[in-house]
């Protein structure tokens, strides 16, 4: 079935250095959402790419999606204590003119300060 | 700003009994989901609704029941409670399929 593979499952970096998580479908997606999960906390929005090649800013997130449509990164650069939770990818694959959301399963990331 | 709420934000219960998670929004978003999160797994989807008196099957929908008579509940139903459906179970919604997803808080159940 559909599925939204995303790795590595666990990141602990120093406070300063970069973050990467990646995320990939076996199939074209229509989209791809980020989302952030404090500890303890819900999953909230980040942010949405809808065309292929997409990068977009947020202050120190990165978010890009595959030429292809079926790979998607959010890179963090000079991590914060902050930052701290996990990052879950969210690919949307429409299937008889309806759109099913396919959630990764998380990165959990830690900074050291 | 109520958003999604949901009831009760924790719950212990035995096993065999039966547990009713609620969820509102406010929004009038068409589309409701239900969530279980557990170490490893990130975030399973149940069941979800495309709008009143629809609803479907997500990827684990076995031990649980949704209804949806109105737009702004959806309540999730343990019919039998099992130790295996301890879990953080989120309730979700979205103006629709393909669009942002909003979280509740997060209901923390335990099964003795």
């Amino acid at each position: 079935g559909q599925q939204v593979m995303q790795i590595p499952q666990y990141q602990h970096v120093q406070e300063g250095e970069d973050f990467t998580t990646y995320c990939n479908s076996s199939t074209t997606l229509s989209n791809i959402q980020w989302y952030k999960q404090r500890p303890g906390g819900h999953p909230v929005f980040l942010i949405q790419l809808v065309k292929s090649g997409e990068v977009k800013k947020q202050k120190r997130l990165t978010f890009q999606f595959g030429e292809a449509k079926k790979n998607s990164s959010l890179h963090i650069t000079a991590t914060q204590t902050t930052d701290v939770g996990t990052y879950f990818c969210a690919g949307s694959v429409t299937l008889y003119n309806f759109n099913k959301f396919y959630f990764g399963s998380g990165t959990k990331l830690n900074v050291k300060p | 700003d109520a958003g999604i709420t949901q009831s009760p934000r924790y719950k212990i219960t035995e096993t065999g009994r039966q547990v009713t998670l609620m969820c509102h929004q406010t929004w009038s978003h068409s589309y409701m989901f239900w969530y279980r999160q557990d170490l490893g797994h990130g975030l399973r989807l149940i069941y979800y609704s495309a709008a009143a008196d629809i609803t479907d099957k997500g990827e684990v929908p076995d031990g649980y029941v949704v209804s949806r008579s109105k737009t702004e509940n959806f309540p999730l139903t343990l019919e039998s409670a099992t130790r295996s459906q301890t879990s953080v179970y989120f309730c979700a919604s979205s103006v629709d399929a393909g669009n942002t997803i909003y979280f509740g808080e997060g209901s923390w159940l335990t099964v003795v």
